[in-house]
């Protein structure tokens, strides 16, 4: 069946450094790709978006690729600051399937 | 600020009783959704709705109604509360019509303990 889910279930990082969490899925028909980020206590909030004819978005201080070859994604976020802390989702469109999530966890 | 509120942030509820979660959303969205998520499981889909009075059934949707009398409203109902149905449910909202929908607003949450 169809999945999408990511490789890690929590990621520790530095502050200031640089975070990359992967995702991979199954389906190759999956056509568009999203990236939530749930804060503790909160619902997951939509970070950025991508749809399968492109290879990489970039967004503030976030960037998305895609490799269909593989069908691997991966977020990476950039000088990852303490507010960064949280759970981090793929998904495919809605209705979506999501993975378990990534928790980060940004140490100073 | 768009909104999907959930009525309740917390329940406590006894096995057996009739639960109802509400989710209402400002936005006029076509499409709502219902979610539970569990530690290790991620979100996993209940039940979902592309229009008013229509309903179609997500992965899990075993003890579970739903309910979608008017476009911003989009209830979920515990026929009879169980403890496996201990979790945190969560309610979201997409634009468009049919399965051309793209990114999530969700609600807060309604953590449900069942006793």
């Amino acid at each position: 069946g169809e999945s999408v889910g990511l490789h890690l279930p929590t990621l520790s990082v530095q502050e200031g450094d640089n975070s990359i969490i992967n995702c991979a899925y199954s389906n190759s028909a999956s056509d568009y790709f999203i990236w939530y980020k749930q804060e503790s206590g909160k619902g997951p909030q939509f970070i950025i978006d991508i749809r399968s004819n492109m290879d990489k978005r970039q967004g503030q201080r976030v960037t998305v690729l895609l490799n269909k070859t593989v069908k691997h994604l991966s977020l990476q976020i950039a000088a990852t600051q303490p507010g960064d802390s949280a759970v981090y989702f793929c998904a495919k469109r809605a209705p979506g399937q999501f993975g378990a999530g990534t928790q980060v966890v940004v140490t100073p | 600020d768009v909104k999907v509120t959930q009525s309740s942030r917390y329940l406590v509820k006894r096995t057996g009783e009739k639960v109802f979660l509400e989710c209402v959303q400002d936005m006029d969205h076509e499409n709502m959704f219902w979610y539970r998520q569990d530690p290790g499981l991620g979100l996993r889909l209940i039940y979902f709705s592309y229009d008013v009075k229509m309903k179609e059934k997500g992965d899990i949707p075993e003890g579970y109604s739903v309910s979608r009398e008017k476009k911003e409203r989009f209830s979920l109902i515990l026929e009879s509360a169980s403890t496996n149905q201990t979790s945190m449910y969560l309610c979201a909202s997409t634009i468009g019509g049919g399965q051309g929908t793209y990114g999530y607003t969700f609600g807060s949450g309604t953590r449900l303990t069942v006793v």
